[in-house]
C-alpha cells in the first residue's frame, strides 16, 4: 500500500512532556498538510509544506508546535511542553500541486492523549 | 476568511431512505468544494468534489451540486444503505493561483447512522 502513513497511531503522554509525530506522504506528492481534529469537530488546518519549504502556518499553531520536512519527503510535527488542550487527532495529508491535483490523501492520524 | 457550515446531526435513517445533508460556505473567489467521508476506524476519504459553479459531483450513489447563488453544496443520496453509516464532512479549498491552493477548510461533520 502506498498511501499516507503516520506514526505512532496513538500516543499517551503526561502534561509537560514533548512529543513528535511522523508523516510519510505519497512519494510523488510535493505538498504535505497537517491538520488537528478534536472530538465532534472537523479537521482544522495547522500548516503545510511544498517540498521542504513551510509556506503557511495557522494562528492555531502556538510557539510550542514546530513542523519540519527536511528533505521534502517525510515530515515531523513536534509539540513541546504538552498541555491537556493538545489532546486531539493529528492528521497528515498530501497532494500533488499541479492543476487538477485537488484530492488530498489523508493518513490514519495520530491520536494524542495528554494526561 | 473561509468557513463551512453543515447541518447539525446526528442523522438517523432507515435503509433505503432518502438522505440530504446540508452544507453552506463562505469564501472569497471561487473555491472548490468537497465531501469527505470517515468510516468507523478509518481515515478521511474523498467522496466527491466540484470545482466550479453548477458542477455536479457524484460517487457511490451520492451527489452534490455546486450552487454559487446560494453558496451551497448539499449532499444527497436516493437510497441509503447500512454501509453508508459514517461521518460526512463538507470542505472547501481555494482554487489554483494562490499559495493557499489545496488547503482545506472543513465543516464540523455530520454523523449518519442507517438502520436495517
Amino acid at each position: 500500500d502506498t498511501g499516507v502513513s503516520q506514526n505512532p497511531r496513538h500516543k499517551i503522554t503526561k502534561r509537560g512532556q514533548n512529543v513528535t509525530f511522523r508523516c510519510d506522504p505519497i512519494s510523488e506528492h510535493n505538498r504535505l498538510y497537517w491538520y488537528r481534529q478534536t472530538l465532534g469537530q472537523g479537521p482544522e488546518f495547522l500548516t503545510y509544506f511544498q517540498n521542504e519549504a513551510q509556506l503557511e502556518k495557522s494562528r492555531l499553531l502556538s510557539d510550542r508546535f514546530s513542523a519540519e520536512r527536511p528533505k521534502g519527503s517525510f515530515s515531523t510535527l513536534e509539540i513541546q511542553r504538552t498541555e491537556q488542550g493538545d489532546s486531539a487527532m493529528y492528521l497528515c495529508a498530501s497532494i500533488h500541486s499541479q492543476p487538477g491535483g485537488l484530492e488530498q490523501y489523508f493518513g490514519p492520524g495520530t491520536r494524542l492523549t495528554v494526561t | 476568511g473561509n468557513s463551512v457550515t453543515q447541518m447539525e446531526g446526528p442523522v438517523t435513517l432507515s435503509e433505503e431512505a432518502f438522505l440530504t445533508i446540508n452544507c453552506t460556505y463562505t469564501a472569497t473567489g471561487y473555491p472548490s468544494l468537497f465531501w469527505y467521508v470517515q468510516y468507523p476506524g478509518e481515515g478521511l476519504q474523498l467522496l466527491l468534489k466540484a470545482t466550479k459553479a453548477d458542477d455536479k459531483g457524484s460517487n457511490k450513489g451520492f451527489e452534490a451540486t455546486y450552487r454559487k447563488e446560494t453558496t451551497s453544496f448539499h449532499l444527497e443520496k436516493g437510497s441509503v444503505q447500512v454501509s453508508d453509516s459514517a461521518v460526512y464532512f463538507c470542505a472547501l479549498s481555494p482554487n489554483a493561483g494562490g499559495t493557499s491552493y489545496g488547503k482545506l477548510t472543513f465543516g464540523q461533520g455530520t454523523i449518519l447512522t442507517v438502520h436495517p
